[in-house]
């Protein structure tokens, strides 16, 4: 149980252009979604967290107009990179947990590879 | 400023042999420490959990321990196998909506 999916897997986009990548949890429900980017050898980095129905919290230095997080339902959240430019590319990881008030585990999604050109 | 720490130099053991990874952390106040697994181009898959006022907690071959003194978690592969060769991320719980913030993992190679 507890399985994340992602969609794309991987995408290459042109500069200038807007990615949405989607985040699913198959088999329960998620009360909370988190998104995360990661740089090769380096640390998840937290970019927001998401309660479904209500607007995402984002962690500073990330820009919520370029990066729009919309958690519809409690087994859905999508993260559109918008306008995205080279300096974007990276691994974007979403998690789902099931609690928010107390110490959950967090299920992963297997990534999604964003490549700008 | 804070930071979580992690040997950035690879583990490499023998198989049959307990590996140690060790995550030091400062400026932090964790509610809880948790442990995942990373594979190359995937995304971490949960361990274990600990929370403040627990000393140690184990899974079939996995161990960790947590001293809030220290500031530092110990995790502990027993009985190694070339299957367990893959990132190991620290990762701490914070008050609040359950974030959590990552150290840079620590490679694990466990040789046949």
């Amino acid at each position: 149980g507890a399985v994340v999916s992602q969609h794309p897997s991987w995408v290459i986009c042109k500069s200038g252009t807007s990615v949405k990548i989607e985040c699913r949890s198959l088999d329960f429900q998620a009360t909370t979604m988190f998104w995360y980017r990661q740089f090769p050898k380096q640390s998840l980095m937290l970019m927001a967290t998401s309660n479904e129905g209500s607007k995402a919290t984002y962690e500073q230095g990330v820009e919520k107009d370029k990066f729009l997080i919309n958690h519809a339902s409690l087994t859905l959240s999508t993260l559109t990179v918008t306008s995205a430019h080279p300096e974007d590319s990276s691994f974007y990881i979403c998690s789902a947990s099931r609690g928010w008030d107390r110490a959950y585990e967090q299920y992963f999604g297997p990534g999604t590879r964003l490549t700008v050109t | 400023s804070q930071k979580i720490e992690q040997n950035s130099e690879a583990l490499n053991i023998q198989e049959g042999k307990t590996a140690t990874l060790t995550c030091n952390y400062t400026n932090y106040s964790p509610a809880y420490l948790q442990w995942y697994r990373q594979d190359p181009g995937r995304g971490p898959v949960f361990l274990l959990l600990i929370r403040e006022n627990e000393k140690e907690k184990r899974k079939e071959r996995l161990k960790v321990t947590f001293d809030t003194t220290l500031k530092q978690s110990l995790f502990h592969i027993t009985a190694s196998q070339p299957a367990d060769s893959a990132t190991y991320l620290c990762a701490l719980g914070l008050y609040g909506n359950n974030r959590l913030a990552f150290g840079k993992g620590n490679q694990v190679v466990v040789i046949p």
